[in-house]
């Protein structure tokens, strides 16, 4: 059963709009959460974390967003560019020492 | 350059045939993992090191052993790998509990046939 879950396999967004990324999770314990980015044939690579004391943090065009009531988060990338376009992956930890992903959310940003 | 490198990038093997994959950081982090990739599950860890010498499983650790007898180094070893075990895998490292960033290398890509 798994701890983190990325619900949509795929999102097309129009450049220039707004794109979100959802992301659940089951365990109350996890405090910590992080979204990654890959792109094919590298590794991925981090974006942009949330402590669970918080429930937004902003980095540029990256908004992670945490619910913790309704254990989901969610990333809001605005505007989006087509260089956006790749899998995202929604992870969680508890206390920084075990880090579950997600099974990712591929994106595309169309010109 | 801070980075973490894996050893090989890609590799085919047969049934049977033990291979280790390498991984080294300079980064002087603690701790370092091994993940796997498979379409649809996304990143699955198979062990952990907290520490030289400590290493613990994640949630596939079936048919893997890992060793950490160096802080920067933490290779992963098929012992007698199956097809079931063809895959992309990650090697990570990160240096901070509860702030933790995880640096991936690029991965290595492994088939048995």
């Amino acid at each position: 059963d798994q701890q983190v879950k990325q619900n949509s396999p795929s999102l097309s967004v129009q450049e220039g709009r707004i794109s979100i990324l959802n992301c659940d999770y089951t365990n109350s314990m996890f405090d910590y959460f992080l979204w990654y980015k890959k792109y094919p044939a590298e590794g991925p690579t981090f974006l942009i974390s949330i402590s669970s004391i918080k429930d937004k943090n902003e980095d540029g065009r990256f908004t992670v967003f945490l619910n913790k009531s309704a254990k989901h988060l969610s990333l809001h990338i605005v505007p989006s560019q087509p260089g956006d376009s790749a899998v995202y992956f929604c992870a969680a930890s508890i206390y920084g020492q075990n880090f579950v992903f997600g099974p990712g959310t591929r994106l595309s940003v169309l010109p | 350059e801070a980075q973490v490198t894996q050893n090989p990038r890609y590799l085919i093997t047969v049934t049977g045939k033990k291979l280790t994959v390498t991984c080294s950081q300079n980064m002087n982090h603690e701790y370092m993992s091994w993940y796997r990739q498979d379409p649809g599950l996304g990143l699955r860890q198979i062990y952990y090191s907290m520490n030289v010498e400590v290493t613990d499983k994640g949630d596939v650790p079936e048919g893997y052993k890992v060793s950490r007898k160096e802080k920067r180094n933490f290779p992963l070893i098929l012992e007698s790998p199956s097809p079931n075990q063809t895959s992309l895998y990650f090697c990570a490292s990160w240096g901070a509990l509860h702030t933790g960033e995880l640096f991936f290398g690029e991965g290595s890509r492994l088939t048995v046939l």
